[in-house]
C-alpha cells in the first residue's frame, strides 16, 4: 500500500532556531502535499497545501514566514519552521495525495518541543 | 468554511462493548473518511464513504450524504481500538477538513 514516511519523528530544538520536517512519499507521486499541525488533545488543524513546483497556499492564520514550505519533486515536501519558539511545540503532520488513485496518505507524525 | 463535528467527544467502554460514533457535517461533501488515530499520532485510514455503507471486520460506516450524517460502528471491542477516531471531509478542493473527534478507551 501507499507509504508515506516523515522525519524526524521527534526533534528538540532550542528557541530562535530553524527546524526542518521531511514529507516522503515512497511508492507513488504526490504533486499536492497538506501539512497539518495538532495541539494536544485537538484535532488537525490544516496549516498549507503544498504544491509541487509551485508556492503553497497557506490557510488563514498561518504565517507563510514562519513555516516555509517547498515541495520540489512529486514526492518530497519539506516544512520549515523558522526561528521557533516554545509556542510552536506541537505534532506536525504531513499527508500525500496520490496522483492516480487521489488517495489521501498520511506520514507518522514530528514531534516538536521548542526549548 | 465547512463544520464538522463529531459526538462524543469522550467514549469509555468495556471490552466486547459495541458502539457508535456520529459526525455532522455542514455542507455537501464529495469524500468522506474515517481515521483511527493511535496513542502514537499515526493516522490509519479506516473507511472512504462519501455515501451508502461498508463494512470492514468488527467495523462498518455508513454515511447519509443528503442528511450530512456520517456514522462508525465498532462491534465487539478490543483495547487495541483505544484512540481518538476522526471523520475528514473534502470539500471538492482537495484539502481533507478533520472533524474534532472522538477519543475511545476500551478498558479490559
Amino acid at each position: 500500500g501507499a507509504v508515506v514516511s516523515q522525519h524526524p519523528s521527534r526533534v528538540i530544538c532550542k528557541s530562535g532556531t530553524s527546524v526542518k520536517i521531511e514529507c516522503r512519499s515512497l511508492d507513488f507521486q504526490a504533486t499536492t502535499m497538506f501539512w497539518y499541525r495538532q495541539f494536544p488533545k485537538q484535532s488537525l488543524m490544516l496549516m498549507a497545501t503544498s504544491n509541487e513546483g509551485s508556492k503553497a497556499t497557506y490557510e488563514q492564520g498561518v504565517e507563510k514566514d514562519k513555516f516555509l514550505i517547498n515541495h520540489a519533486s512529486l514526492t518530497l515536501s519539506t516544512l520549515t519552521v523558522t526561528s521557533a519558539h516554545p509556542e510552536d511545540s506541537s505534532f506536525y503532520i504531513c499527508s500525500a495525495r496520490d496522483d492516480d488513485s487521489y488517495g489521501y496518505t498520511f506520514g507518522s507524525g514530528t514531534r516538536l518541543t521548542v526549548v | 468554511g465547512i463544520q464538522v463535528e463529531q459526538s462524543p467527544p469522550d467514549l469509555i467502554l468495556q471490552e466486547g462493548a459495541n458502539s457508535t460514533l456520529r459526525c455532522n457535517f455542514s455542507d455537501s461533501v464529495n469524500n468522506l473518511q474515517w481515521f483511527h488515530q493511535n496513542p502514537w499520532g499515526q493516522l490509519i485510514n479506516l473507511f472512504y464513504i462519501p455515501s451508502g455503507t461498508k463494512q470492514n471486520g468488527r467495523l462498518s460506516a455508513t454515511t447519509v450524504a443528503t442528511e450530512r450524517y456520517s456514522l462508525l460502528y465498532i462491534s465487539s471491542s478490543q483495547t487495541t481500538d483505544s484512540g481518538v477516531y476522526f471523520c475528514a471531509l473534502n470539500t471538492g478542493f482537495q484539502k481533507l477538513v478533520f472533524g474534532t473527534g472522538t477519543r475511545l478507551l476500551v478498558s479490559p
